[in-house]
């Protein structure tokens, strides 16, 4: 039974598409994630989300929002996709407090913009 | 500001040990992890090491930090053509934010 699932795997579409990726954790965390992996295989932050706070980095554009029904899904929604976009976005879970926040990763999305 | 830094590329002969170095700025971080991505995969939790810890032990893996000088390292002992893959250094700042993940470090295992 898989931890933390996103959806779909790959995805292509074309510039100027308005996309979404789901992410669902089944183990009870409290916060979410989503993360940007370049061509370089460099991982930057996107945002963190708990039932408190949405935590977004400043760096990301505006065209990206997450969106989360409940605290089991955290999904991400692209606004005017641009070649730049094309990417590996991973979701990903952690339980607050306690200091440990180790990660739990998805699998990831493989986003190709053409 | 938060940042950590690694090699990009190690190259070792199988059987051989591989060591991963990785420093890191933040001294607020309790827990410091290492990852490895398979090709086409997501990140896999190694082993994570917690601030107050010199050493960790784990079957092939040993973790050492050097808090006062902020370096992590990852030895990996016999190592074995399937430890390819990407390894990540990451530190939790203030132990309850995300973490901040270094550049990776690409292990090729030659047989």
């Amino acid at each position: 039974d898989t931890a933390v699932s996103q959806t779909p795997k790959y995805l292509v579409t074309q510039m100027g598409n308005d996309k979404s990726i789901k992410c669902e954790q089944n183990l009870g965390h409290d916060t979410m994630y989503w993360y940007k992996q370049d061509s370089k295989k460099f991982l930057k932050i996107m945002f963190s989300y708990n039932n408190k706070e949405l935590i977004i980095n400043e760096t990301v554009p505006n065209r990206f929002s997450p969106k989360s029904p409940d605290k089991a899904h955290l999904n991400l929604h692209i606004n005017s996709l641009e070649l730049g976009d094309s990417a590996v976005y991973f979701c990903a879970s952690s339980q607050a407090g306690g200091g440990n926040t180790e990660a739990f990763f998805g699998q990831g999305t493989r986003l190709t913009v053409v | 500001g938060e940042d950590v830094e690694q090699s990009l590329f190690l190259s070792v002969r199988e059987g051989d040990s591989s060591v991963i170095n990785c420093t890191y700025t933040d001294s607020s971080s309790t827990y410091l992890y290492w990852y490895k991505q398979e090709p086409g995969a997501g990140l896999q939790l190694l082993t994570y090491i917690f601030s107050n810890m010199d050493m960790k032990q784990d079957q092939r893996l040993t973790v050492l930090l050097n808090k006062k000088d902020k370096h992590l390292s990852l030895r990996i002992a016999d190592t074995q053509t399937g430890d390819s893959a990407i390894y990540f250094c990451a530190e939790s700042p203030l132990g309850n934010t995300p973490l901040v993940f270094g550049k990776g470090t690409r292990l090729s295992v030659i047989a």
